[in-house]
């Protein structure tokens, strides 16, 4: 069975560092790009970046450029998300997935379960 | 920082027809393909549509998906209490993002 399977809930102060990761399973999971998703309490979703597995090659939404850190450790097939300094608005879902197609065809076909940051002081 | 706007919500009884609205540009849904996705309360969103009309395996085919000029829609025929969810527009605009629909609340009434 092709799955993403998130970190555990976090629950930080303003300030804090924090890495979360999303561990593939069941493909071959050099070959396909991995996407962050973030949603914030009662709001939509939003698209923050990607990274190809195969090259590290990474792609952030101008939004979430220089707010965050995309990573890959494809020894061990996971992705990670990593803030330096976490702020109170950072406070949300977040979701990797895994994108599939080629080109503008790119969906994102496999979800992890989500994992729920909360920053407060 | 949604650049694809959709109606913020939308409603039917069970067996109706529902159709939500996904407005984008020339630069994204005018130029690329359009995704659905689906979010039930409390779960990870799942994909419903994606290539414009293209539905993965699994997905029911009351959910129908079409694109036209810079515009798509989800059509949901036969609206079924587990229906009721977030739904979601996105796909690629050519500053190569992937950008997000404002999301449409349905509600089986």
């Amino acid at each position: 069975e092709v799955q993403l399977v998130q970190s555990g809930a976090e629950v930080k102060k303003p300030g804090e560092s924090l890495k979360i990761s999303c561990k593939g399973s069941g493909y071959r999971f050099v070959n396909h790009w991995i996407g962050w998703v973030r949603q914030m309490p009662g709001k939509g979703l939003d698209w923050m970046g990607r990274i190809y597995p195969g090259d590290s090659d990474t792609e952030y939404s101008p939004s979430f450029e220089g707010q965050v850190t995309i990573s890959v450790d494809e020894s061990v097939s996971t992705a990670y998300l990593q803030w330096d300094s976490l702020k109170a608005s950072d406070t949300a879902t977040y979701f990797c997935a895994r994108l599939n197609g080629g080109g503008s065809d790119k969906h994102m076909d496999v979800w992890g379960q989500g994992t729920t940051v909360t920053v407060s002081s | 920082q949604s650049v694809l706007t959709q109606p913020p919500s939308a409603s039917g009884t069970p067996g109706q027809r529902v159709t939500i609205s996904c407005s984008g540009s020339s630069s994204n849904i005018g130029r690329n393909y359009a995704s659905w996705y689906q979010r039930l309360p409390g779960t990870a969103p799942k994909l419903l549509i994606y290539n414009n009309d293209q539905r993965p395996s699994g997905v029911p085919d009351r959910f129908s998906g079409s694109k036209s000029g810079t515009s798509a829609s989800l059509v949901i025929s036969g609206l079924r209490s587990e229906d009721e969810a977030d739904y979601y527009c996105a796909g690629w605009d050519d500053s190569l993002n992937y950008v997000f629909g404002t999301g449409t609340k349905v509600t089986v009434l």
